[in-house]
């Protein structure tokens, strides 16, 4: 089945050590999203990759960049996680047509607990 | 700037009984999308409905149809006869607008009682 795969689906770091999380798709869609989700709260977009176009957010900090190496894959990396940082990365992908009929669809997520 | 508000934090609802999950918009755009996402203890979102800003009649997917009331600029999701597994928090989104962005909303936790 087409999907939106994240990898690992938990993980665990220690305060200041860089950590990368893993996204991949099989629906050949265009647009790649990074939300940042912590408890009880809505999603929140950190960037977006629209084909090779990254496009970040204003209030998204430097300690998180993003890497798209190729149309299935992306990466979000945390240069130095602080306590602040664990919450739940979710990915998301979208056709991106241009019309209001552009869905995206979600991965299951990474849970990040940072020590 | 688009805003979704959800006001209801919490809702419960018997098994196999109807609830309906409220959602109000706000947007300038001219053509817009309303969504609702699924999102259980899991975590996963999960898609369940949609609709256009100039779609005539109202969605439905299976047990979801959403009741969408352009001149209130509204979006409800009703949910018909509830199962033990809806239980579930509940977002409603706007978008993608030329941004290719969601705003979501607050998110509502319905708890389905047996």
């Amino acid at each position: 089945d087409a999907m939106v795969i994240q990898n690992p689906r938990y993980q665990v770091t220690q305060f200041g050590k860089p950590v990368t999380l893993s996204c991949s798709q099989t629906l050949n869609h265009n647009v790649m999203y990074w939300y940042q989700q912590k408890s009880s709260q809505a999603p929140k977009l950190l960037f977006h990759y629209y084909d090779k176009d990254f496009n970040n957010e204003a209030d998204t900090p430097d300690n998180f960049q993003s890497r798209r190496p190729n149309t299935s894959f992306c990466f979000l990396d945390i240069r130095s996680p602080g306590l602040g940082d664990a919450a739940m990365y979710l990915c998301a992908t979208s056709r991106a047509t241009g019309s209001s009929t552009d869905t995206q669809y979600f991965g299951p997520g990474t849970r990040l607990t940072v020590l | 700037a688009q805003k979704i508000t959800q006001t209801q934090p919490g809702m419960f609802v018997q098994e196999k009984e109807a609830v309906t999950l409220d959602c109000t918009y706000d947007t300038s755009d001219p053509s817009y999308g309303l969504f609702w996402y699924k999102q259980p203890s899991s975590g996963e979102m999960i898609f369940l409905i949609y609709q256009g800003s100039y779609d005539q009649q109202n969605a439905t997917e299976g047990r979801y149809s959403l009741n969408f009331q352009k001149a209130r600029k509204s979006a409800n999701l009703v949910i018909s006869a509830s199962q033990l597994g809806d239980s579930a928090m509940y977002f409603c989104a706007i978008g993608p607008g030329s941004a290719r962005q969601l705003t979501f909303g607050s998110g509502t936790q319905l708890t389905v009682l047996p």
